[in-house]
C-alpha cells in the first residue's frame, strides 16, 4: 500500500491564481481530511470527508473548496489564492470503525507559498 | 481559550535525558488521546495513544492521561538524537475523527 499520497509536493502562485491539491489514499478509508499547517501552530482543519459524496466544513474552510466523489480521492481546491493561505497542507484518512487503536494516516504534505 | 494547549518549545535535551511533553485541554467530552510524530519535512504519524484515564507504556515512550485535571503528557527515556522531531498531542471524543491537535512541541536532542 502506498498509503496517502499528495501532488504536488512544492508550489508557488501568484496573488489571484488558483491550483487544486490532489490527495489519493489506497487504504479504503472512509473518512478523509485537509489540514494546514503553520509554523508553530499546529494543524487546523480545513475540509473533511465522512464517505463519498459527502463533505463538510472544519475549522478554517473560508478560500477553500473540496470534493468527494470517490472512496479514494479528496482534492482541495483554491481560488483566488492570497498570501495568507502560505501553509503547508496535508491530507489525511481514517477508518471509520471508532476503535481506540485507530488513528488517522497522514500523506507527506504540499508546501504553498502564495506570492 | 484554545481547546488544547501545548508548550511549542523549542526544547533542547542532551542525549539520554528524560524528556515530558505536556498538554493541557478544557473539553471534558475528550475520551481519546494521542501523541504524534512528526519529523521535519513529513506528515505526522501517531505514536501513541490512550483511551481515557491512565498510563501506557511502549518501549522508552510512556502517555499518561489525567482526565480529573485535563492533562496529558508525553515521557521519553533515555532520549536519543533521532528522537528529535516535532511532537503534537491529539484528542477527540469519538476515536480517530474529528481530532483536535495542539501547537506541537520542537524537540531537540543534542549528542
Amino acid at each position: 500500500n502506498a498509503g496517502v499520497t499528495q501532488t504536488p509536493k512544492f508550489r508557488i502562485l501568484k496573488i489571484g491564481q488558483s491550483m487544486t491539491l490532489q490527495c489519493t489514499q489506497d487504504m479504503n478509508h472512509n473518512y478523509m481530511y485537509w489540514y494546514r499547517q503553520d509554523p508553530g501552530m499546529g494543524l487546523k482543519l480545513i475540509y473533511y470527508s465522512v464517505g463519498a459524496g459527502i463533505t463538510d466544513k472544519g475549522e478554517v474552510p473560508n478560500g477553500y473548496n473540496v470534493s468527494r466523489s470517490t472512496t479514494e480521492d479528496f482534492p482541495l481546491r483554491l481560488e483566488l489564492a492570497a498570501p495568507s493561505q502560505t501553509s503547508v497542507y496535508f491530507c489525511a484518512s481514517s477508518p471509520r470503525s471508532g476503535r481506540p487503536a485507530d488513528t488517522q494516516y497522514f500523506g507527506p504534505g504540499t508546501r504553498l507559498t502564495v506570492l | 481559550q484554545k481547546e488544547v494547549e501545548q508548550d511549542p518549545g523549542p526544547l533542547s535535551v542532551p542525549e539520554g535525558a528524560i524528556v515530558s511533553l505536556n498538554c493541557t485541554y478544557s473539553n471534558s467530552a475528550f475520551q481519546y488521546f494521542m501523541w504524534y510524530r512528526q519529523y521535519s519535512r513529513k506528515g505526522p504519524e501517531l505514536l501513541m495513544y490512550t483511551y481515557s484515564s491512565g498510563n501506557k507504556e511502549d518501549g522508552r515512550f510512556t502517555a499518561q492521561v489525567d482526565k480529573s485535571s485535563k492533562y496529558i503528557s508525553l515521557f521519553i527515556r533515555d532520549s536519543q538524537p533521532s528522537d528529535s522531531a516535532t511532537y503534537l498531542c491529539a484528542m477527540s471524543p469519538q476515536g480517530a475523527q474529528k481530532l483536535v491537535f495542539g501547537q506541537g512541541t520542537r524537540l531537540t536532542i543534542n549528542p
